[in-house]
């Protein structure tokens, strides 16, 4: 079972601002690392896949970052939005995982108008 | 728009009933997981199939819990007897060759309450 920490567990962000958060997973054997936003009674959706260090992805107002070196992933929000109100899960795959993601608990993002 | 199904999306039981949960993949996906939400674990993976085949299901209580794809459009989640601390979320979720590119698609979950 891998090490996947998410921080901070939570967060209130007014609308139209920006904010941060992070994921920090173990080095060695990575593999890729992917991003799911999960909305309150629905399934968790896939957001980005990346795999080379220094890799940005972007989505719209959400973007993210990959450092395999260290082991962390920065996800960005760009003047928040209430639909962006949702937990965001990283999950990092090992080169010896057989394809298996491990969750992090993630960081529910709470955007009031 | 294909997608993911469950069913039952709601489950209340007695203690010791068994419980059945069923998931069809997306058509052509060949990798199913099945995923348990809790408050304690977050989302923990219980098993995992690709091509049908089981290939990792040691987050899964053996006693009590199997998993099953008894073909390549339905995958089973099998729980006998059932105990209150398996009320939980439990989600299917799949994907095509488990490559490292490939999302996961999930479910909508079943609900299940242990009484």
């Amino acid at each position: 079972i891998l090490n996947v920490e998410q921080s901070p567990q939570s967060l209130h962000v007014q609308e139209g601002d920006s904010t941060n958060f992070t994921c920090s997973f173990p080095s060695s054997n990575f593999y890729a690392l992917h991003w799911y936003r999960w909305e309150t009674a629905k399934s968790p959706e896939a957001l980005f896949v990346m795999t080379l260090n220094g890799d940005e992805k972007k989505k719209g107002r959400i973007s993210a970052t990959l450092n395999t070196k260290e082991g962390y992933s920065y996800l960005y929000i760009k003047g928040s939005q209430p639909e962006d109100s949702a937990t965001y899960l990283c999950a990092p795959m090992t080169t010896d995982s057989w394809g298996k993601l491990q969750f992090g608990a993630g960081t529910q993002v709470v955007v009031t108008p | 728009d294909a997608r993911v199904t469950q069913t039952p999306r709601h489950k209340v039981t007695e203690m010791g009933q068994e419980v059945t949960m069923r998931c069809q993949p997306i058509l052509g996906h060949n990798t199913v997981f099945w995923y348990r939400q809790t408050m304690m674990q977050g989302l923990e993976l219980l098993a995992y199939f690709r091509n049908r085949a089981p290939l990792d299901d040691s987050g899964m209580p053996k006693d009590r819990f199997s998993a099953e794809m008894p073909d390549a459009t339905l995958a089973t989640l099998k729980i006998q007897p059932s105990e209150p601390r398996d009320s939980a979320v439990y989600f299917c979720a799949s994907g095509l060759s488990g490559g490292v590119k490939d999302e996961q698609f999930f479910g909508p979950g079943t609900r299940l309450t242990v009484l």
